[in-house]
């Protein structure tokens, strides 16, 4: 049973113009979110997180959405750049689940020059 | 520059070999996670820990699978026998209060 779910497994997007990867999630305990970020043959970075307080958090050129009634967020870059190529994963945590964070399987984003 | 640290980077094995891969928390982080990545499964949590003490391992094959936390900068997985299924990048990860971990660069782990 999927908790989070990314259900593009790749995308492509043309340098300069925004990139826009979404997440669903089922369980409507989880209150904060993650994003983080994954280049080859190193480990996940954190990108940006949002509290289930807020809809929206803007860190440079990286939004993330929140809709809770829709169990929905997004990440937008803007602009895209070649360096974001690199697989993103949507993460998120319930207050009652102690730490632990819940992995989505991630989408491959390729900016094309 | 606060980082987690993992040693080895990569590891290549037998099978039935003992597997030890050892990771540095952040210093002043209070919870350590142990992750697997493999194609087929993303990111699966093996186990983690607060304060030192194990908190969860239901991720982990106990029969073979043991981590351990001796003291607030070393934590350690062990695999024991190692098989060819184990092969994969295991990563650890620290965290505080705020719910957000840092990831360690991995453990690549082949097992012949």
């Amino acid at each position: 049973d999927q908790q989070v779910k990314q259900n593009s497994p790749s995308l492509s997007v043309q340098e300069g113009r925004i990139s826009i990867l979404n997440c669903d999630y089922t369980n409507s305990m989880f209150d904060y979110f993650l994003w983080y970020k994954k280049y080859p043959a190193e480990g996940p970075t954190f990108l940006i997180s949002i509290s289930s307080i807020k809809d929206k958090n803007e860190d440079g050129r990286f939004t993330v959405f929140l809709n809770k009634s829709a169990k929905h967020l997004s990440l937008h870059i803007v602009p895209s750049q070649p360096g974001d190529s690199a697989v993103y994963f949507c993460a998120a945590s319930a207050w009652n689940r102690d730490d632990k964070i819940i992995f989505g399987k991630g989408t491959r984003l390729h900016i094309l020059p | 520059d606060a980082r987690v640290t993992q040693t080895p980077r990569h590891k290549v094995t037998e099978m039935g070999q003992e597997v030890t891969m050892r990771c540095q928390p952040i210093l002043g982080h209070n919870t350590v996670f142990w992750y697997r990545q493999t194609m087929m499964q993303g990111l699966e949590l093996l186990a983690y820990f607060r304060n030192r003490a194990p908190l969860d391992d239901s991720g982990m094959p106990k029969d073979r699978f043991s981590a351990e936390m001796p003291d607030a900068t070393l934590a350690t997985l062990k695999i024991q026998p190692s098989e060819p299924r184990d092969s994969a990048v295991y990563f650890c990860a620290s965290g505080s209060l705020d719910r957000t971990q840092y990831f360690g660069p991995g453990t690549r782990l082949t097992v012949l």
